[in-house]
Order: structure tokens, then C-alpha cells, then sequence
């Protein structure tokens, strides 16, 4: 069945430092690829999405692009904040699955002043 | 255009006893998602109600269960609560095409079972 596999954490970074958390996924079609970001309370915000292969998607200075040769989606972002300190999860939807998705295990992410 | 709403956003239920939870979606999506977020499990896909109709379910005890009016307002119910019950319950909602291309995700109720 389809499946999402995530870098473990938690992951600590400085302030400016580049980041880099790799996803990768198994799925029987086509699938939508999806980051979500969870702060601490709070439920699941889209963060950036690519719903086809070579895509980009983009938002906030995060970016991720669908590669469907390695059939992965990582997310980075050139230079991280404090307020970027969170859990991220790599997360997809297969064609005919409906609004079903499907999560990594997420990513915590720490960035320290 | 107002979010996705859950009520309520916390509950503490004994063991043995019953729970159910709202999920409000956006305006014009039909589809809802509901989701059990735990430290060990993660997130966990529970049923999707599509106009009505259960679409798609995961892999949880007939315990759970939910249904969706025709204003696409959705509720879930847990009857018999045991302590493993104690999760983060997330909704989404989506306009509903054979593959999600965006959804949007409620606050959460978190549930405690004691």
C-alpha cells in the first residue's frame, strides 16, 4: 500500500542555517504530494503542495519539488527562524483515495537564536 | 472565508463511556476527513464522508464511527472509550474530487480518557 517515509528527529538548527528534511513515498498511482507544519497546540496547516511530477511548490521561503525518478519530496529552506520551530509532515494522496491522506511520522524541528 | 471548525476543542471522558466530536468545513467542500494524531501512532487515517457517505475508511474497531449531514457537517463518535482512545482528533475538509489536491485541517478536540 501506499506510504510516506520522513527523516527522524527531532532535527536542531541555528538561526540563518540551511534546512534540508527528506521525504520519500510509495504509491500505486499518482499521487499529490503535501507538507503540512503542526505548532505546538494547534492543528495541521498546509504549508506547500505539487500534485504532479517536476512541480514546485513554495511558500514562506520552504520549498519542496515532486521528483517522481526518486519518488520523493524534500523539504528545504535556505535560511530558518525561530518562529519556523515545529513539526513538519510529509504527506500524500493517491488517485481515487478520495480525501484520505497518507502522513510520515513528522519531523521536529528546533531552531535555536 | 472561515476555516475549518471542531467543538469542542477539549474533553475528558471516563472509560466505558460514549464521545462525539463536530468538524464544521469550509463552505463549499463536501468531503471530510477525520484523523487520530497520537505520540506513538502518529496520524492515522479514521473515515472520509463524501455528500453523505462514508467514502474511504482506515483501519479502527467499529467503536468509531461517524456520519456527515447534508449541510457536509460531520460528526464522529467513540463509544466504549479506552484509555488508548486518548489522541488528538483532527478533521479536514476538501472540495471532494477523486484525489485530494488541497486540504485544510481543524484545530483539533483533544480527547483524555480517564
Amino acid at each position: 500500500g501506499d506510504s510516506v517515509t520522513q527523516m527522524e528527529g527531532p532535527v536542531t538548527l541555528s538561526e540563518e542555517a540551511f534546512l534540508t528534511i527528506n521525504c520519500t513515498y510509495t504509491a500505486t498511482g499518482y499521487p499529490s504530494l503535501f507538507w503540512y507544519v503542526q505548532y505546538p497546540g494547534e492543528g495541521l496547516q498546509l504549508l506547500l503542495k505539487a500534485t504532479k511530477a517536476d512541480d514546485k511548490g513554495s511558500n514562506k521561503g520552504f520549498e519542496a519539488t515532486y521528483r517522481k525518478e526518486t519518488t520523493s519530496f524534500h523539504l528545504e529552506k535556505g535560511s530558518v527562524q525561530v518562529s519556523d520551530s515545529a513539526v513538519y509532515f510529509c504527506a500524500l494522496s493517491d488517485y481515487n483515495q478520495g480525501g484520505k491522506l497518507i502522513f510520515g511520522q513528522g519531523t521536529e524541528l528546533s531552531v535555536k537564536p | 472565508k472561515a476555516g475549518v471548525t471542531q467543538t469542542p476543542r477539549y474533553l475528558i471522558k471516563t472509560r466505558g463511556q460514549q464521545v462525539t466530536l463536530s468538524c464544521s468545513p469550509i463552505s463549499g467542500h463536501r468531503s471530510v476527513s477525520w484523523y487520530q494524531q497520537t505520540p506513538g501512532q502518529g496520524l492515522q487515517f479514521l473515515f472520509e464522508y463524501f455528500s453523505e457517505t462514508q467514502r474511504n475508511k482506515g483501519n479502527f474497531p467499529g467503536r468509531f464511527s461517524g456520519r456527515q449531514f447534508s449541510n457536509s457537517r460531520s460528526e464522529m463518535n467513540v463509544s466504549t472509550l479506552e484509555l488508548g482512545d486518548s489522541a488528538l482528533y483532527l478533521c479536514a475538509s476538501s472540495t471532494g474530487g477523486a484525489r485530494t489536491t488541497e486540504a485544510f485541517f481543524g484545530q483539533g478536540t483533544r480527547l483524555t480518557v480517564v
